[in-house]
């Protein structure tokens, strides 16, 4: 059974740079049939789609993120990690891993999430 | 703001039917297939519905999924307690790729 986990510090100062990285079990890493996506959850609030990376390192980015969000895979370590630049309070939520079905080579285009990781709360505070 | 609209609460009684509405547009739900996601207090998400009306493994048939246009719909038939929990919608957007409702708190009363 796939098991996800994400590990990482708990509190980032703001400016700075959030790391987290997601651990794959019970599967493998290097499928050609899935992307593996980062989505974060501010508390309270809805669920917002970071970006996905391909065990090639092809990513896909929220828009509205790409410009701070990096997005890495190490196959050798079952592991893929996200990087968030300049961090502020807005930037403080739960941050879950995925496993993610990509098509989007034809219409319609098809992606969903499963399974997801436990999710890691990640607050930015001095 | 979200892409995709949901009432931002239902409610229903044990053994109702209950459906959850989600309004997008033509570069979202218009073109693209729909998933919904069922996240009960506390815990993480879980895929309830993908590809518009396809159930994983594991889910009851009690849950359905619908898309008209540029619109889709989760119906819960025979209502029961442990379904009170947030549902979100989801697409593919054409210009913004992976985008999420709003979120839908439902009551079981």
């Amino acid at each position: 059974q796939l098991q996800l986990q994400e590990s990482g510090p708990g509190l980032v100062k703001p400016s700075e740079t959030l790391s987290l990285s997601c651990t794959v079990s019970g599967g493998s890493i290097s499928s050609s049939s899935y992307y593996w996506g980062w989505i974060r959850q501010p508390p309270g609030k809805g669920l917002e789609w970071i970006g996905s990376i391909y065990y090639t390192g092809s990513t896909y980015y929220n828009p509205s993120l790409k410009s701070r969000v990096t997005i890495s895979v190490d196959t050798s370590k079952k592991q893929f990690s996200l990087k968030l630049s300049s961090v502020t309070a807005a930037d403080t939520s739960v941050y879950y891993c995925a496993r993610h079905k990509v098509i989007i080579a034809a219409t319609p285009r098809s992606h969903w999430f499963d399974p997801w990781g436990q999710g890691t709360l990640v607050t930015v505070s001095s | 703001q979200s892409v995709l609209t949901q009432p931002p609460s239902a409610s229903g009684t044990p053994g109702q039917r209950v459906t959850i509405s989600c309004s997008g547009s033509n570069s979202n739900i218009g073109s693209n297939t729909v998933n919904w996601y069922q996240q009960l207090p506390g815990t993480a998400p879980k895929l309830l519905i993908y590809s518009n009306n396809q159930r994983p493994s594991g889910v009851p048939d009690r849950f359905s999924g619908s898309k008209s246009g540029t619109s889709a719909s989760l119906a819960i038939s025979g209502l029961q307690s442990e379904d009170e929990a947030d549902y979100y919608c989801a697409t593919w957007d054409d210009s913004l790729n992976g985008v999420f409702g709003g979120g839908t708190k439902l009551t079981v009363l």
